[in-house]
C-alpha cells in the first residue's frame, strides 16, 4: 500500500497526558498537512509542511500542539497536557508540489481524551 | 479568510435517482475545488476536483460544475447506488495549499 499511513489508528488517553501521532506521506510527496475533524464537521486545517519547513500554522494550533517533519519525510504531531476538547480525528494528507496537487488523506488517528 | 458553506446537510434518494450537493465560497482568489467522500471511520477520499479555469468536469456518474461569478460549485451524482452512501465534503483552496472544507452532506441511497 503506497497511500498515506497514520499511526496509531486509535488512541485513548487520560486528561493531562501527552500524545504523539505519526504520519508517513506518499513517498514522492513533499507537502504534508495536518487537519482535525470533530464529529459531524468537516476537517479543519492545522498546519502544513513543504519538505521539512513548516510554512503555515492555524490559530487552532495552540501552544500545546507541536508538529515536526524532520528530513522532510514522516511527520509527528504532539499534543501536550491533553484536554477533553482535544478529542477528535487527526488527519494527515500529502500532495506533490509542481504538478496535479491533489491532497490524499490517510485513515486518521482517532483521539479520545477521558 | 475563506468560508465554505454546503447544502443540504442530509440527502436521501432512491437508488437510480440523481443527487446534487451545492457549495458556496467567499474568497474570489480560491482556484481549486475538490470533493471528498468519507465513509465511517475512514479518511476523506478524493472523488473529483475542478480548477477555476474550467466550468464543468465529468467522470462517469459524477460531475462537478463551477460558477466563478456566483462563487458556487456543485456535485452531481447520477444513477445513484447504495455504495454511494457516505458523507461528502466540498472544499476550496488557493494555489493548491490548505483546504477549507464545507460542513458535509450525508447522502443515503435506499435500494
Amino acid at each position: 500500500d503506497t497511500g498515506v499511513s497514520q499511526d496509531p489508528r486509535h488512541k485513548i488517553t487520560k486528561r493531562g497526558q501527552n500524545v504523539t501521532f505519526r504520519c508517513d506521506p506518499i513517498s514522492e510527496h513533499n507537502r504534508l498537512y495536518w487537519y482535525r475533524q470533530t464529529l459531524g464537521q468537516g476537517p479543519e486545517f492545522l498546519t502544513y509542511f513543504q519538505n521539512e519547513a513548516q510554512l503555515e500554522k492555524s490559530r487552532l494550533l495552540s501552544d500545546r500542539f507541536s508538529a515536526e517533519r524532520p528530513k522532510g519525510s514522516f511527520s509527528t504531531l504532539e499534543i501536550q497536557r491533553t484536554e477533553q476538547g482535544d478529542s477528535a480525528m487527526y488527519l494527515c494528507a500529502s500532495s506533490s508540489k509542481g504538478r496535479d496537487t491533489e491532497a490524499f488523506f490517510g485513515q486518521g488517528t482517532r483521539l479520545t481524551v477521558v | 479568510g475563506e468560508n465554505v458553506e454546503q447544502h443540504p446537510s442530509t440527502l436521501s434518494v432512491q437508488e437510480g435517482d440523481s443527487a446534487v450537493i451545492k457549495c458556496t465560497y467567499s474568497d474570489s482568489a480560491s482556484n481549486y475545488f475538490p470533493w471528498y467522500k468519507q465513509e465511517l471511520g475512514k479518511g476523506p477520499q478524493l472523488i473529483i476536483d475542478i480548477r477555476s479555469n474550467v466550468g464543468e468536469k465529468k467522470d462517469q456518474r459524477i460531475a462537478v460544475t463551477l460558477n466563478k461569478t456566483a462563487k458556487h460549485f456543485s456535485l452531481h451524482i447520477t444513477e445513484t447506488q447504495p455504495e454511494d452512501s457516505a458523507v461528502y465534503f466540498c472544499a476550496a483552496s488557493k494555489s493548491f495549499q490548505k483546504l477549507v472544507f464545507g460542513t458535509g452532506t450525508r447522502l443515503l441511497v435506499s435500494p
